[in-house]
Formats: structure tokens, C-alpha cells, sequence
């Protein structure tokens, strides 16, 4: 089947502007995550969904970030705004549920530059 | 200290020769280990996955964790310029078995 799925791929906005990044998980996979990855800080936990639940939302770094999950499949990651140093290939990833080690699976990613 | 640390690399290795990869973690109540490949400018790809103590072969690949060193490696034979990736180590930890904590990555380059 097919695999996680985001969109767009690449945004470019300007600082101060409001972006939204979506992610369509594997079907079936009730766990969803997303990540950022930028330069010189590897890949960092931003918040995990547990069907419509966020249960951790830790790694959120400012409240300028929030995500919503709807119907256990899509989620948006929002960023409210932005600021240069939001810039990042910010990933979603799913596994299939709780319960013992989960094999968490990547999508491509959206990179996102604020200029 | 870091909670995952991994030699930034880059790390040169002769087509088919053994790389060794390897990964510290800091915290004692890590539970699972992961090892992921990325090639430039792709996501991440889970290679292995290890929760016990020992080795764990799967093809070219094998994994080995020591919870008492708090260390995990990856081992590739017969390496390829296919394998030419950053490595990252994952981990999570006590209490949040679903969060992946990363190393920064080794940059490995087999040469032909």
C-alpha cells in the first residue's frame, strides 16, 4: 500500500506569515509523529498523536506550533508566525499503534524555508 | 551529555569492507534501539530495529547492543557504494515508547 504521504514537499513563505504542513499516514496506523530536522540539530520529537489524541506534545518548541489530528488519519502541523529560524525538512512518520516497540515509517517530508 | 551521541564522520570505508557504526545513549532506561538510513535529501529509513541484549543479523546488517555500556552498533559487510547514507541512531526511552530520541548521524562513504 501506499506510504506516508506529505504536503507540499517545499514552501517558501515570508517571516510573520501562518503556514500549514499535512501529513496522510499509512492507512491502518492509529500513531502518528511529527519531527523536524535542521541543520546542526539532527531530528527532534515535536508531538505524537495517539488516534485524535495528543497525549505528548513536549517537543512543540513555542506555542506558535500546534497540529491537529481528524477521523485518525490526517494531521496539520500549523505554524503561526513564522520566524527564520522555523526553518527546517519537518517530518511525519506512523506506526501502527501503542503497545511495545514501534516501527515508526517516514514520509518525504515538507521543507520549509521563511525567508 | 548528549542522549544519543554518534561520531559525526565522515566515516571512509573501501567497497566491501566492514563499517562500523556505532551509538551511544545516556539514559539507562532506554528500551529499544533503532537504526535508520537517510541518503541525502530523502526521509529516513528504518535498517534495524534491537531490544535485547546481544546481536541481530539481517542480510549485510547486523546490530549489536550492550545495555550495561549503554552502546549499540551497526555493522554492514560487504559494503557497497549503495550504502553511501548518514546513519542515525534512535532510541527511546523509559516511559515513552513511542518517542524517538536521534543521534546527529554518521556520514558514511564506501568507495568503489
Amino acid at each position: 500500500g501506499a506510504g506516508v504521504s506529505q504536503s507540499p514537499s517545499n514552501k517558501v513563505t515570508e517571516k510573520g506569515k501562518d503556514v500549514e504542513l499535512r501529513c496522510d499516514p499509512i492507512s491502518g496506523h492509529t500513531a502518528l509523529y511529527w519531527y523536524r530536522q535542521s541543520l546542526g540539530q539532527g531530528l527532534e520529537f515535536l508531538i505524537y498523536f495517539q488516534g485524535n489524541s495528543a497525549p505528548d506534545k513536549s517537543g512543540l518548541p513555542s506555542d506558535r506550533f500546534s497540529a491537529e489530528r481528524t477521523g485518525g488519519s490526517v494531521s496539520t502541523l500549523t505554524i503561526q508566525r513564522t520566524q527564520q529560524e522555523d526553518s527546517a525538512v519537518y517530518l511525519c512518520a506512523s506506526s501502527l499503534g501503542a503497545g511495545g516497540p514501534q516501527t515508526q515509517y517516514f514520509g518525504p517530508g515538507t521543507r520549509l524555508l521563511v525567508l | 551529555q548528549k542522549e544519543v551521541e554518534q561520531n559525526s564522520g565522515p566515516l571512509s570505508v573501501p567497497e566491501g569492507a566492514i563499517a562500523s557504526l556505532n551509538c551511544t545513549y545516556s539514559d539507562r532506561g532506554s528500551q529499544s534501539f533503532f537504526w535508520y538510513r537517510q541518503y541525502s535529501g530523502k526521509s529516513p529509513e528504518l535498517i534495524m530495529s534491537i531490544y535485547s541484549n546481544g546481536d541481530k543479523e539481517d542480510g549485510r546488517f547486523t546490530a549489536q547492543l550492550n545495555k550495561a555500556s549503554q552502546y549499540v552498533s551497526l555493522l554492514i559487510r560487504d559494503s557497497q557504494p549503495s550504502d553511501s547514507a548518514t546513519y542515525l541512531c534512535a532510541v527511546t526511552r523509559g516511559g515513552s515508547n513511542y518517542k524517538l530520541t536521534f543521534g546527529k548521524g554518521t556520514l558514511l562513504t564506501v568507495n568503489p
